[in-house]
């Protein structure tokens, strides 16, 4: 069974480009999730999917990121413009919510830098 | 904002022994779990302990919770120096159900 697959994998690109990242949750899993993970540091959710419905952006930079996840599958996350302070690593994860959570598995993350 | 908190920080043991890594956390939660992230990679699943259970084993790993002391620890007997990565414990929270990770500890394995 394939696993989480985010693309790309590296990213490299000037401050206020857009930039985009897609993630494929493993298949059947309701729930997604998107993480930022600064260098040292632990992920930090960004936006929590249950279906097609975004049910916790509270952690999503509004002004400049935006979300979705098409059908229930498949997500993009965008941030426009970029900044420097954006650098890090985007990591998508999903799971399977019914009565109750399984394990969450993630990908292996796209390293975006922005110079 | 992160839930959890591991302790400590960074750990640094021979190979052989064993490591014990600690979370604590804030809010009430439906179960807890436990990653490794080797250096530059992805983060892999390690196990998952529900609110209702108090320990769980898999391999060389065993894990307890203690809900009353909002509490997890992550033992890892017999180390190895492949065990050298940094671990999170992520929090599923009752109130939101989002799924909240610390900071980490950082473990190293000397051969």
């Amino acid at each position: 069974e394939a696993g989480v697959v985010q693309s790309p994998r590296y990213k490299i690109i000037e401050k206020k480009q857009p930039v985009a990242f897609w993630c494929n949750p493993i298949s059947g899993h309701n729930t997604l999730y998107w993480y930022r993970q600064n260098l040292g540091q632990g992920p930090e959710l960004l936006i929590r999917y249950e279906n097609e419905e975004a049910v916790d952006d509270s952690q999503l930079p509004k002004d400049r990121f935006s979300a979705e996840r098409l059908k229930g599958v498949d997500s993009t996350l965008k941030i426009q413009p970029a900044e420097l302070g954006d650098s890090a690593v985007y990591l998508c994860a999903s799971s399977l919510t019914g009565r109750a959570r399984t394990e969450a598995f993630f990908g292996q993350g796209t390293r975006l830098t922005v110079v | 904002s992160q839930q959890g908190e591991e302790d400590p920080q960074a750990l640094s043991i021979q190979e052989g022994e064993n490591a014990t890594m600690n979370c604590s956390y804030k809010t009430s939660i439906n179960n807890l779990q436990w990653y490794r992230q080797n250096s530059g990679r992805g983060l892999v699943h390690l196990i998952l302990i529900r609110s209702n259970e108090r320990e769980k084993h898999s391999g060389r790993l065993r894990v307890t919770l203690d809900t009353s002391k909002k509490s997890s620890s992550l033992l890892i007997t017999a180390s190895r120096a492949a065990d050298t990565a940094s671990y999170f414990c992520a929090t599923d929270s009752q109130r939101n159900n989002d799924m909240r990770f610390g900071a980490g500890t950082r473990l190293t394995v000397k051969p």
